[in-house]
């Protein structure tokens, strides 16, 4: 069975340049959760979708990211433009169910480097 | 400032040695998580506890929930070298602050064990 799946799996770009990351849920799930892990602040909850509607989108830093799912296929994670200290991995992770506590699987990541 | 901490954040240790990691928070949790990350991968749940006071066991791994709800640890009995990887615990506040409902991260223990 696919698990979560994440492209690209690594992404070097200049500072000011728009990235993309995106990521496939696992079929049948219902819930997605965008989240960046550093050595610095750790793993943090970016944002939270669930029936591809935004719930929780407190953790978006600030205005350059956005994120989409335009379907239950498929999410998006924008940084535009985009600096050098956004350079982190980028996980995605989807849940069968809705809230926070059930099991979430991950997506292997993306490791964006912005020079 | 870090709502869970998590002790010690390098763990080296040679094979057949016992270990315990430390998650520790002065908020109420409602629910508490392990996961184990290995590099180049996403976060992998190993177990979740909800009650104050129970004990999990996973073959080697014995996970405990303290009575107050406030804090976790992990046991690893005759490490392998297999057990390597980043072990991270995350839980659910119980109420009030703005993280209430979000599932928050510690910053992880990397653990070592050498053949």
């Amino acid at each position: 069975d696919a698990g979560v799946i994440q492209s690209p799996r690594h992404e070097v770009t200049e500072m000011g340049q728009e990235v993309t990351l995106r990521c496939k849920p696992i079929s049948g799930h219902n819930s997605l959760f965008w989240y960046r892990q550093t050595m610095m602040r750790g793993l943090e909850l970016l944002i939270y979708f669930n029936n591809n509607v935004p719930i929780d989108d407190s953790g978006m830093p600030e205005d350059r990211f956005s994120a989409k799912m335009p379907n239950a296929s498929f999410s998006t994670l924008k940084i535009q433009p985009s600096e050098p200290r956004d350079s982190a991995v980028y996980f995605c992770a989807s849940s069968s169910t809705s809230g926070y506590t059930d099991t979430q699987y991950f997506g292997p990541g993306t490791r964006l480097t912005v020079l | 400032t870090q709502l869970l901490e998590q002790s010690p954040q390098f763990l080296s240790i040679q094979e057949g040695e016992n270990l315990t990691v430390y998650c520790n928070s002065s908020s109420v949790f409602s629910s508490l998580q392990w996961y184990r990350q290995e590099p180049g991968e996403g976060p992998v749940l190993l177990v979740t506890v909800v009650t104050g006071g129970e004990v999990k066991k996973l073959k080697r791994l014995t996970f405990q929930f303290g009575d107050a709800r406030k804090d976790s640890s992990l046991h690893i009995t005759a490490a392998q070298p297999g057990d390597t990887g980043l072990y991270l615990c995350a839980g659910v506040i119980s109420a009030g602050g703005t993280s209430y409902g979000k599932l928050t991260f510690g910053q992880g223990t990397i653990l070592t064990v050498h053949p």
